[in-house]
Parts: C-alpha cells; structure tokens; sequence
C-alpha cells in the first residue's frame, strides 16, 4: 500500500482565496483524520469522520472550515476564504478504527501558507 | 478531558548518549499510550505504543513503558545516533481520537 497521500505537498495561495486540501486514506481504514500543526499550537484535531460519517467537526475553527468523505477512498478538508493566519501543516491519517490500541498512519502533510 | 505533558526541548545530546523523554497524561479510565516521530518534512510514523499498564513499547532501540501509577510513558534509548534527530510526539487513546503532546526536538551531533 501507498500509505495516506496527500495532496498538494505545498499550496501558496492569496488572502479571500479558496484552498482545497486532498486525501486519500489507506484501503481498509474506516477512520480518518484531520489535523493541523503549528508553531504555536502544536497538533491540533480538526475533524474526524468514521465510515465515511463525520463524528466529531468541534476542532473546526471557524465556518470558513469544511470536510468532507464522498466515499472511503477520498476526504478534502475546504477553507474559504482563507486568511493569513491559516498558514500551517495540515496531516490526514488513517486508521482502522478510532480508539484503543489502534496507531494512526499519517500522510506527509501539506505545508499551507496563505499570503 | 484527556491530555498529555511532555517536557519541553529541544534536546541536544551527543552520539551514543543516553535518551529519556518525559511524558505524563491524565485520562479517564484506562488509554492506549503512544510515541510518534516525525522527521523533517515529512509526517508523523508511529514508534511504538502500549495497550495497558506494565506493558513495554519498543522498537528501534527505543523503549517505553506505561505506569499506571506515575501515570507516566517516557521514551528511553540507550544509545542515540545521529539519525534518531526528528521530533518525537506522545500521545493517548482512549475511545476518542489521539491526544498528542506539544513535541520534543531531539537533536544528536556527532
């Protein structure tokens, strides 16, 4: 297996602009997760879904966040319009399921600065 | 709810020096306790986990063991390489998704 595959690796986009973020999770998995990492905030949870279900979207900052798993094999995570203070790593993991004993698989991320 | 404290770095040692990373957590009943590394550039990979107390994680030379009495986790290694530089996470599980540390830097130099 490929692993989680994330794209863009990179993203540069302007202020009010919209970015779209991809992943594909690993065939079998039935949770998937996104997260983002910052300087100042560490990884922080933005939304999980299960079965293709979101289950969990309070992590989401604002409305200008989105996700969505049309099906088991893909998830996008939308921020619109994107703002400055957005610019962060954002990762996708996978995983079979979601609690006990089950370690995550994460994508490589995509860097997003938004200028 | 749920968290983890792990000390801070960065972590500067030698090669061939010996490793600890602190970690404690505070968790309502009994979670599933991890470590994850993440080099540069890339994502986080799992190093090793632990499922209930007294169990020992390792891998790659890296040890650690869940206290459920210290409520504790640190990562030890007994001798550290160059390449083991990266960043390494803990993290819990119970029910709900994992709960990571803020990271510890470790950096070896020749």
């Amino acid at each position: 297996d490929a692993g989680v595959i994330q794209s863009p690796r990179h993203e540069v986009t302007e202020m009010g602009q919209e970015v779209t973020l991809r992943c594909k999770p690993i065939s079998g998995h039935n949770s998937l997760f996104w997260y983002r990492q910052t300087m100042m905030r560490g990884l922080e949870l933005l939304i999980y879904f299960n079965n293709n279900v979101p289950i969990d979207d309070s992590g989401m900052p604002e409305d200008r966040f989105s996700a969505k798993m049309p099906n088991a094999s893909f998830s996008t995570l939308k921020i619109q319009p994107s703002e400055p203070r957005d610019s962060a790593v954002y990762f996708c993991a996978s995983s079979q399921a979601v609690g006990q004993g089950h370690g995550y698989t994460f994508g490589s991320g995509t860097r997003l600065t938004v200028v | 709810g749920d968290s983890v404290t792990q000390m801070e770095g960065p972590v500067t040692l030698s090669e061939e020096a010996f490793l600890t990373i602190n970690c404690t957590y505070t968790a309502t009943g009994y979670p599933s306790l991890f470590w994850y590394v993440q080099y540069p550039g890339e994502g986080l990979q799992l190093l090793l986990k632990a499922t209930k107390a007294d169990d020992k994680g390792s891998n790659k030379g890296f040890e650690a063991t869940y206290r459920k009495e210290t409520t504790s986790f640190h990562l030890e290694k007994g001798s550290v390489q160059v390449s083991d530089s990266a960043v390494y996470f803990c993290a819990l599980a119970g029910n709900t998704p994992l709960v990571f540390g803020k990271g510890t830097r470790l950096s070896v130099i020749a």
